[in-house]
């Protein structure tokens, strides 16, 4: 079971506008940015957004992500068959002392 | 260009004992921390291990203090973790990842990843 609180899919046809939200509590999300991961298929994860909506360079800004109490999400406008991918969102936890991850988000495009 | 090169992996019998390693290139390796991050097969990330910079400092999942140990040689640019009493619950592809900072704080994050390597914890 994990700390944050993801929808384990979403989809989209290619290009829609779709969002991934995170869930989580005062001791993670609450304090503390958000971060999110793409993980395409038998690769290792990327780096996508940090500091809650800051994108590295080489992220195209169809990507952009935003936070809210204890929740955060992640857009993904003009989707794109190469957008096809688990997305992970992740935080510190105070309460644990480590960084902390949702369980993914399959996003599939249509 | 950052890289990060994981090797070590294997079968291994629950109970024993490996030691992954993690050879970085393209960056000053004492001036960032680093972690260990898996992913069991089909499951989520899990952040496991992070160590700071000058490798003074060491920080562990509750899920394996206790058996896992992460050291650095900054002469070698190598990263490594030594996991001990290793239970099934263990098999994942292990990554290591670049932090941004010397230490291994709230506000820092995993950037790069290696490509990661296989443990399997099974009789």
């Amino acid at each position: 079971q994990s700390v944050l609180t993801q929808p384990p899919s979403a989809s989209g046809t290619p290009g829609q506008r779709v969002t991934i939200s995170c869930s989580g509590s005062d001791s993670n999300i609450g304090y503390n940015y958000v971060y999110w991961y793409q993980q395409l298929p038998g690769t290792a994860p990327k780096l996508l957004i940090y500091k809650n909506n800051q994108r590295p360079s080489g992220v195209p800004d169809r990507f952009s992500g935003s936070k809210s109490g204890t929740s955060a999400s992640l857009a993904i406008s003009g989707l794109r068959s190469e957008d096809e991918a688990d997305y992970y969102c992740a935080t510190w936890d105070d309460s644990l002392s480590g960084r902390v991850f949702g369980g993914g988000t399959k996003v599939t495009v249509l | 260009e950052v890289q990060l090169l994981e090797s070590g992996g294997g079968l291994v019998q629950p109970g024993g004992s490996l030691r992954l390693s993690c050879a970085a290139s393209g960056f000053t390796f004492s001036s960032f921390a680093l972690s260990w991050v898996r992913q069991a097969p089909g499951k989520g990330l899990e952040w496991v291990s992070s160590i700071s910079g000058g490798g003074g400092a060491t920080y562990y999942a509750d899920s394996v203090k206790g058996r896992f140990v992460v050291s650095r040689d900054n002469s070698r640019n190598t990263l490594y973790v030594l996991m001990n009493s290793l239970r099934v619950e263990d098999t994942a592809v292990y990554y290591c990842a670049k932090d941004p900072l010397y230490d291994f704080w709230a506000s820092g994050w995993f950037d790069p990843w290696g490509q990661g390597t296989l443990v399997t914890v099974s009789s």
